[in-house]
């Protein structure tokens, strides 16, 4: 199986700020690497995919960027309502696999 | 647009096969996309349970793959999930999704979800 680590495993921000945060794959996934936000009670929601491209609907705030092993998910400047739980996936093989997920929460 | 709808029996006994189906609506189960279950346990992150094409073929996480049979009923327009042998560590938060078309595209449509507790 692929292993899928994110970092960090929480971050504490504020809003207007700045974050990042990474996805790196254990062997080569070249672009098959997606981004999902859930919040609690909630399923998760895709937010971006292949690894760059925006989901209809998300906000532009929102990029991914990498290719191979390594990945990046940044949020231009952090709204309340991006306070939330952030999971990579790899959709390069079966089974496909998860990060171990990134709590984001409010400073 | 698609919507998905998870159902099925809140509590199964252990030893005993959980039972899901996901009603599509809002679009085919016989479009060009894959269809998943992904479950979540209480506190932690999601794992991938596996996949269906509507033509029927699957494919499996290893880790359940002995235990673990999708299906598809395009007359009723829904996918099923059984788990057989369940034990404590099979509870958990249900979800089927949608792939987007490709590989590449991610799952761009997910159910409410549907909590399932093992117990006696």
């Amino acid at each position: 199986d692929i292993q899928m680590t994110q970092s960090p495993s929480s971050l504490s921000a504020s809003v207007g700020d700045r974050v990042t945060i990474t996805c790196r794959a254990s062997q080569s996934i070249n672009t098959y690497l997606n981004w999902y936000q859930q919040k609690p009670g909630k399923a998760p929601r895709l937010l971006i995919y292949a690894p760059s491209s925006l989901q209809s609907g998300v906000p532009s705030r929102f990029s991914g960027t990498g290719s191979e092993t390594d990945f990046t998910l940044t949020i231009a400047s952090l709204q309340p309502e991006d306070f939330a739980t952030y999971y990579c996936q790899q959709s390069y093989s079966t089974p496909y696999t998860f990060g171990q997920g990134t709590k984001l929460e409010i400073k | 647009q698609v919507q998905l709808q998870e159902s099925g029996p809140g509590l199964v006994k252990p030893s005993g096969t959980l039972s899901l189906t996901c009603a599509v609506s809002g679009g085919s189960i016989s479009s060009r996309n894959w269809w998943n279950w992904v479950r979540q346990p209480p506190g932690k992150g999601l794992e991938w349970i596996g996949e269906i094409y509507h033509s029927g073929s699957t494919n499996y996480n290893p880790s359940l793959k002995s235990r673990v049979t999708i299906s598809v009923d395009k007359s009723k327009n829904q996918l099923s999930l059984k788990l057989s042998s369940v034990t404590a560590a099979d509870t958990a938060v249900y979800y089927c999704a949608r792939d987007g078309g490709s590989s590449s595209d991610g799952m761009d449509v997910w159910g409410q979800g549907t909590t399932v507790t093992v117990s006696s």
